[in-house]
This record gives structure tokens, C-alpha cells and sequence, in this order.
């Protein structure tokens, strides 16, 4: 079956410093990646469409200078939260769609800023 | 923004118990899909449903793509505790592209 993952699962960093999570399709190629963010006793909430060659595209009241996005390969999409504060701590996931327009989602980075 | 309404939000049931859960829009989708997810990890995809009035199963679990193409509803038979989780079903419209819309989930605790 489709594998996405990604990494680190988890990391723990500084306030204002930068923080890049890779997600990765593993046994397929994706043209688009997802990344959603998710709060405690949440459900998944979309922050941008990631396409490989072109531009991101964000949804509305995401900051696109905070939170890059680069789809670098039909396999590699690389989300990089700068200058991070507490109020950035959630659990980010990624997905990847196949061919059949199916997403898979990765398997999270939890992100705890101090 | 979240226009899926699901429910139950959450249910504790014993094992062995059957469980049904379901999603209801005001939109048009074109596809259906469960997922379940487990603490600290990822949704699991469980059932993809493509086309209106289709019935799928996977094992103990069933889902049906409603004939108005605005609901659904997934079925778990006999229940175990590795069910426990939260599910999530999650849309996609012909406007949206690709982007899916999700429910806000079910809790499932099934008590031994």
C-alpha cells in the first residue's frame, strides 16, 4: 500500500528559532502533498496545498513567510515553521495524493516550542 | 472550514457490540473516504467510496456512499478494543480539486 512519512515524529525547539519537518511518499510519486496541522481533541485543519515545481498554495489566514513550503520532488515536500513561538506547538501531518486522488497521510511531527 | 457533520462525537461501547457512525453535508461530494486514527499518529485510510450508493467493506467495517451524495455512513461489526481510535470521514467536492474536507471525528472507546 501507498507509504508517506515523515520526519522528525517529533522535535522540541527554542522559541524563534526555524524547524523544517520532510515528509516523504515512500512507493509512489505525488505531484501534490498536503500539510494539515491538528490541535489536542481536534480535526485536521488544511494549511496548504503543496505542488511539486510551482508554488505553494495557502489557505486563508495561514502565513505563507512562516510557514514554507517546498516541493522540491514528486516525492519530497519540506515544510519549514520559522521563527517559531509556543502558539506554533501541534501536531503537523502530511498527506500525498496518488493517481486515484486518494491522499495517505504521514504519520505527524509533534512540535512542542519552548 | 469544517462542513462535514458527523456523529456521533463520541461513543463507549462494550466489545462485540456493532458501531455506526455517519457524516452529513449540505454540499455535493464526489468521493468518501474513513480514516482512523490512533493517538500521537496519522489517519489510517480505511475505506475509499467513489461513486453514489456504493457499499465497500474492509474487513469488519462497512461504508456507503449516500445516493444524494451528501452523506455517509461507516458500519464496524463485533467490535474489538483495538478499535478504539478516533474516525474521521472526509470529502472531496468537484470545486474544492483536490482538498479535502473533513468531519470533526468520532471517539470510539470499547470497553472489554
Amino acid at each position: 500500500g501507498a507509504v508517506v512519512s515523515q520526519h522528525p515524529s517529533w522535535v522540541i525547539c527554542k522559541s524563534g528559532t526555524s524547524v523544517k519537518i520532510e515528509c516523504r511518499s515512500l512507493d509512489f510519486q505525488a505531484t501534490t502533498m498536503f500539510w494539515y496541522r491538528q490541535f489536542p481533541k481536534q480535526s485536521l485543519m488544511l494549511m496548504a496545498t503543496s505542488n511539486e515545481g510551482s508554488k505553494a498554495t495557502y489557505e486563508q489566514g495561514v502565513e505563507k513567510d512562516k510557514f514554507l513550503i517546498n516541493h522540491a520532488s514528486l516525492t519530497l515536500s519540506t515544510l519549514t515553521v520559522t521563527s517559531a513561538h509556543p502558539e506554533d506547538s501541534s501536531f503537523y501531518i502530511c498527506s500525498a495524493r496518488d493517481l486515484a486522488d486518494t491522499q495517505y497521510f504521514g504519520p505527524g511531527t509533534r512540535l512542542t516550542v519552548l | 472550514g469544517q462542513q462535514l457533520n458527523q456523529s456521533p462525537q463520541s461513543m463507549f461501547i462494550q466489545e462485540g457490540e456493532d458501531v455506526s457512525m455517519n457524516c452529513t453535508s449540505s454540499s455535493i461530494f464526489n468521493t468518501w473516504l474513513w480514516y482512523k486514527q490512533d493517538p500521537g499518529e496519522g489517519p489510517v485510510l480505511l475505506i475509499a467510496l467513489y461513486k453514489a450508493g456504493e457499499l465497500t467493506s474492509n474487513g469488519r467495517l462497512t461504508a456507503q456512499f449516500g445516493i444524494t451524495r451528501k452523506d455517509s455512513f461507516l458500519n464496524i461489526s463485533a467490535s474489538i478494543p483495538s478499535d478504539v481510535g478516533i474516525y474521521f470521514c472526509a470529502g472531496l467536492r468537484e470545486t474544492s480539486g483536490s482538498r479535502l474536507t473533513f468531519g470533526e471525528g468520532t471517539q470510539l472507546t470499547v470497553n472489554p
